[in-house]
């Protein structure tokens, strides 16, 4: 059982520019989400694909988007970073949506200067 | 909106010593519950969950958690720490009519002196 798997492990990208995530969801699961963990706090949900549509969204602003694809894997995209992107984003992949165990990637490290 | 507390940031214990880290939630209805561990280095890994059934969860590497409904808690504890145990805890809360989102705690960073 493959687990999941996110890349790339770090990036460093300047204010402005545009950037993207991947996630290759756990085998068998079709649903994805993201989380943002700023430095020294817990993940903060940012939205969730189930079967490749959006299914919930936090409190997140429309610059952050993403795809789930057939294969249920996942991308995050965020346009016009800002100093405060700066985070570990994590994927989490699962099965259905009734409050399913997620399992976690080992994140994505974003730096934005 | 749900939230999840967790009270005590850092925590320091000799092995052996037996632990409890704190975890309070709001929310009205329904929930599912979790523990989730990060291990240096590692990803966000499951301890243990409660969804229904005996309020006392048994997880993984010997730990548990309570679930109080009144008291809107899930407390968990281990009765002897050892100095792997070393890592930052999470609770997290999934509301049952909120599909699968999770909301998390600010987290609990334990250091085990060897």
């Amino acid at each position: 059982e493959t687990g999941v798997t996110q890349s790339p492990t770090h990036l460093i990208k300047t204010r402005g520019q545009q950037v993207t995530l991947r996630c290759s969801s756990q085998s068998g699961h079709n649903t994805v989400s993201w989380y943002q963990q700023a430095l020294g706090q817990g993940p903060q949900f940012i939205f969730q694909y189930y079967r490749e549509e959006e299914n919930g969204r936090g409190n997140f602003p429309p610059r952050f988007s993403g795809l789930q694809f057939p294969n249920y894997s996942s991308e995050l995209n965020v346009n016009a970073l800002e100093l405060d992107d700066s985070a570990l984003y994590l994927c989490a992949s699962s099965l259905g949506l009734a409050g399913e165990t997620q399992y976690f990637g080992p994140g994505t490290r974003l730096t934005v200067l | 909106a749900q939230s999840v507390s967790q009270h005590n940031h850092h925590v320091i214990l000799s092995e052996a010593a037996s632990l409890e880290l704190g975890c309070n939630y709001s929310y009205g209805g329904t929930v599912n519950l979790f523990w989730y561990v990060q291990y240096p280095g590692q990803h966000l890994q499951l301890l243990l969950k409660y969804f229904s059934g005996d309020p006392l969860v048994k997880g993984i590497k010997g730990f548990e958690a309570e679930f109080i409904k009144s008291k809107f808690s899930f407390n968990l504890r281990k009765p002897s720490v050892q100095w792997s145990d070393t890592a930052e805890y999470f609770c997290a809360v999934n509301a049952r009519n909120a599909g699968n989102m999770l909301t998390f705690g600010g987290g609990t960073r334990l250091m085990v002196k060897p």
